[in-house]
């Protein structure tokens, strides 16, 4: 079965500092992979996808992720980050049931 | 645009009642989804649909039930409420072409006591 890894549940880093979460996703064929971002007591939405092409992406507020066929990554990086982007971040893949699967997600937390 | 319509927003059942969990959108989108997340678990697939009168189980069906008599409902029914579905639940929805990304609804915070 398809499978999406965070492995990071949070991630605490200084506001203006550099951030990467990580995802990998087990699978031997195409998929369309996305970042999708919860802010406390909403609803998910989305950051950015990969459909095909290009393998860096690009999303709003400033994130990019870039797509890693051979090591099966999709990790999301963003240059400098502000505090709104306290927030929890998910990775996930459609499968070829058309099934959306979510990793765990991250808790990004920024400092002062 | 309404987009993902949710409702309600908030409810606290008593263990063994009912209720429908209200999904509508307004997109046309042929698939929908419902989600459960429970803290640091992610969000699991309870069921979802891929048109009109086709509904399919996804990872924890157990204790509920869906119905998609139309292309912009898709209800989700407890019958008998037990603690361990206190949970937010999330319906989505999305075409399969194109632009395969989820819209999601706000969400229902529901408690069972």
């Amino acid at each position: 079965a398809q499978s999406v890894t965070q492995l990071d549940s949070q991630v605490p880093v200084f506001e203006e500092a550099p951030v990467e979460l990580r995802c990998n996703y087990s699978s031997s064929v195409s998929v369309y992979l996305f970042w999708y971002v919860q802010y406390p007591n909403q609803g998910l939405q989305l950051l950015l996808k990969y459909l095909s092409g290009s393998t860096l992406v690009k999303g709003i507020n400033g994130f990019e992720a870039e797509f890693n066929k051979s090591q099966t990554s999709f990790h999301l990086r963003k240059p400098s980050v502000h505090i709104s982007d306290t927030a929890e971040y998910f990775c996930a893949v459609i499968n070829r049931d058309d099934k959306i699967i979510f990793g765990k997600g991250t808790r990004l937390h920024i400092l002062p | 645009n309404a987009g993902v319509t949710q409702t309600p927003k908030f409810r606290i059942l008593k263990i063994g009642q009912s209720m429908t969990l209200q999904c509508t959108q307004d997109m046309n989108h042929n698939y929908m989804y419902w989600y459960r997340q429970d803290p640091g678990m992610g969000l699991k697939l309870i069921y979802y649909s891929v048109g009109a009168g086709i509904t399919d189980k996804g990872e924890v069906p157990n204790g509920y039930n869906v119905s998609r008599s139309t292309t912009e409902d898709f209800p989700l029914r407890l019958e008998l409420a037990a603690p361990s579905q206190t949970s937010v639940y999330f319906c989505a929805s999305r075409l399969t072409l194109g632009a395969p990304e989820a819209f999601f609804g706000q969400g229902t915070r529901l408690t069972v006591v």
